[in-house]
């Protein structure tokens, strides 16, 4: 089945700073790979995600990078804020099952601290 | 609101009990989903129904009952409660042919 690696387990940065997260899967045909937010107490939110078809994806100051060769992507938070702080999950998945949904393969999380 | 539900919030129970998760979702999705989110924070998905077959079922002992009543809904039975059964339980869902899933707000576990 699908493993994905997680790192950094935490990361602290100085507010404006960037952060980076990197995530490698094992398995060759998953073609979809989602980044959630996990603030304290609350379920996991959907940030940003990408297709095995496309390299690079940016929305406002977040943005993932795929590269399918090397089975890893990342994630890039540009001009940190204290909101940012969370923790931050990537999954991997083949994409729809058949007979429907997606079975998602996490990783095993990043502790994002944004310090002022 | 739009959104995915879930009751209890909190739940604290002795071993060997029974007890019951309940999730409800207003988002018009079809597939429902539960993860298991440990004390590390590793999320790993349990079961998933889409209107109301299962689709997905890991290794998952059998004392974890899913039940979906209808496809807005998808409750989590749990027999025999063990120690190791605490964590947050998270409902999902999401449609049919979409790969964005939305989660509840978790259900934390407490065995004693």
């Amino acid at each position: 089945g699908e493993n994905v690696e997680q790192h950094p387990s935490t990361l602290s940065v100085q507010e404006g700073d960037s952060a980076v997260i990197k995530c490698t899967y094992s398995d060759s045909a998953s073609n979809y790979f989602p980044w959630y937010k996990q603030e304290l107490g609350k379920g996991p939110q959907l940030i940003i995600d990408i297709r095995s078809n496309v390299g690079e994806k940016k929305d406002q100051r977040i943005a993932v990078t795929l590269n399918k060769t090397a089975k890893h992507f990342s994630l890039h938070i540009t001009e940190t804020q204290p909101e940012d702080s969370a923790v931050y999950f990537c999954a991997a998945s083949r994409g729809i099952l058949t007979g429907g949904g997606n079975k998602l393969t996490f990783g095993t999380g990043t502790q994002l601290k944004v310090e002022l | 609101d739009t959104a995915v539900s879930q009751t209890p919030k909190y739940l604290v129970t002795q071993m060997g009990n029974d007890k019951s998760i309940k999730c409800e979702q207003n988002l018009g999705h079809d597939t429902m989903y539960w993860y298991k989110q440990d004390s590390k924070k590793f999320l790993k998905i349990m079961f998933s129904y889409n209107n109301k077959e299962l689709i997905i079922n890991e290794t998952v002992p059998n004392r974890f009952s899913p039940k979906s009543p209808d496809k807005a809904h998808l409750n989590l039975h749990i027999n025999s409660l063990e120690l190791g059964d605490s964590a947050v339980y998270f409902c999902a869902s999401s449609h049919l042919n979409d790969n964005e899933q939305f989660f509840g707000p978790g259900t934390r576990l407490t065995v004693l």
